[in-house]
Formats: C-alpha cells, sequence, structure tokens
C-alpha cells in the first residue's frame, strides 16, 4: 500500500523557533493534508493542499503541496507552547481504502520554554 | 468540539479479554473511519463504514471486528487481547454528500490499557 515518510520524528525547539516538517512519497497525491493532535485529543485539519505547487498558510503556518505531487512540506513560524503536539501529514489519492487517505506517522514538537 | 463522540475514554482489561467501543459519528455524517494509534506506528486505518455497509479494510487483525448500525453509530469489537493491543483507538466521520477533501472529524479516542 501507499506509504508515506513523515520527517523529522520528533522536534525539540526552543519557543520563537521556526519549525519546518516534511512529508515524502513514492506515490502520487491528488491532496496533500496535515493535522495536528493536541495531547488528550483527536488529530484536527490545519491545511488542506489541492494543487501541486500550492503555497498556503493558516495564521503561523504555512504549507505547500510539491511540484511532483510526492511531498509536502509544513512551517510553522515563532513557535509557541500551544504548538505542542503531534503534527501528521496525510495524501488522498483515488482509490485505495479509507477513501484513498493514508497517513504519516506524526512529527511530535516538544517546546522547551 | 468535533461532534465525534467515543466511548469509553479508558479502559483497562486483561489478555484474552473482549471489549467493545463505541463511536457516534457527527449528526449527518455517513462515513466511519476507525484508526489505532500507537507510539511507534503512527495512526494505522483499521476499517470504513458507509450507511451501514463496510467500505474499506485496512490493518485490521482477524480478532477485531466492527459494524455500523441503522442509526449510524458504530462499534469496534476486540476480541482475546493481547498485550499489543494497547493503544488509542480513534474513530472518525467524514461529511457526506461533498467532494471528498481528505478532511475527517476524529473523536477523542478510546485509550485502551491490556494487562
Amino acid at each position: 500500500g501507499q506509504q508515506l515518510n513523515q520527517s523529522p520524528q520528533s522536534m525539540f525547539i526552543q519557543e520563537g523557533e521556526d519549525v519546518s516538517m516534511n512529508c515524502t512519497s513514492s506515490s502520487i497525491f491528488n491532496t496533500w493534508l496535515w493535522y495536528k493532535q493536541d495531547p488528550g485529543e483527536g488529530p484536527v485539519l490545519l491545511i488542506a493542499l489541492y494543487k501541486a505547487g500550492e503555497l498556503t498558510s493558516n495564521g503561523r503556518l504555512t504549507a505547500q503541496f510539491g511540484i511532483t505531487r510526492k511531498d509536502s512540506f509544513l512551517n510553522i513560524s515563532a513557535s509557541i507552547p500551544s504548538d505542542v503536539g503531534i503534527y501528521f501529514c496525510a495524501g488522498l489519492a483515488s482509490g485505495g481504502g479509507a477513501d484513498g487517505l493514508t497517513f504519516g506517522k506524526g512529527t511530535h514538537l516538544i517546546i522547551q520554554p | 468540539d468535533s461532534g465525534v463522540t467515543q466511548t469509553p475514554k479508558h479502559l483497562i482489561t486483561a489478555t484474552g479479554q473482549r471489549v467493545t467501543l463505541r463511536c457516534s459519528p457527527r449528526s449527518g455524517d455517513l462515513s466511519v473511519y476507525w484508526y489505532q494509534q500507537s507510539l511507534d506506528q503512527g495512526l494505522q486505518f483499521l476499517i470504513q463504514y458507509y450507511n451501514g455497509e463496510e467500505r474499506a479494510k485496512g490493518n485490521i487483525l482477524e480478532r477485531f471486528s466492527a459494524q455500523q448500525f441503522p442509526d449510524l453509530h458504530s462499534e469496534l469489537n476486540l476480541s482475546s487481547l493481547e498485550l499489543g493491543d494497547s493503544a488509542l483507538y480513534f474513530c472518525a466521520s467524514r461529511q457526506t454528500g461533498t467532494p471528498n477533501t481528505g478532511e475527517l472529524f476524529f473523536g477523542e479516542g478510546s485509550r485502551l490499557t491490556v494487562l
């Protein structure tokens, strides 16, 4: 089946730093999504990207849909304590289980005061 | 609040036992998805139901089964439990009648601990 390689697996940063994480795949996706899971909660959608090359922002978050349609990255600027959590990338393709949605293994973001 | 309700929030049981996890999707959502989250495997898709019928299967063990009832709530049954089944189990639902944008609405999860 399709697999997403998400990196880094975890990040330990200082408050105020910028964060960058990415996701790659050997398969092409029609849509890339980024979810965030707060401690004790379920994942929540942050950003969705629908076109190759698309760059989308949501506040301090910026995500891009790679030109090859096989990768995406997420940047967080000026991190704050509430950014702590697990960030998941997800790719959506035609066909496949779960309506074609595949998740990466997540990036754990830990912010040191 | 995503509108997806899962019960119980926490469950502790012994190996060999059987448990049932329950999920109520958002009002009007016909699709229900079950995911397993463990530390080293991320979010693993287990199974999807649409309007009462199984639609897709992922990495679901034969010891696990699920169903979706006429009122659209879903149950995930885990039997002959093993230590390795300890995990967070999430239910998610998707808005029906619109193109698939990939947006799922997740419940808060049921944390299963097998001792």
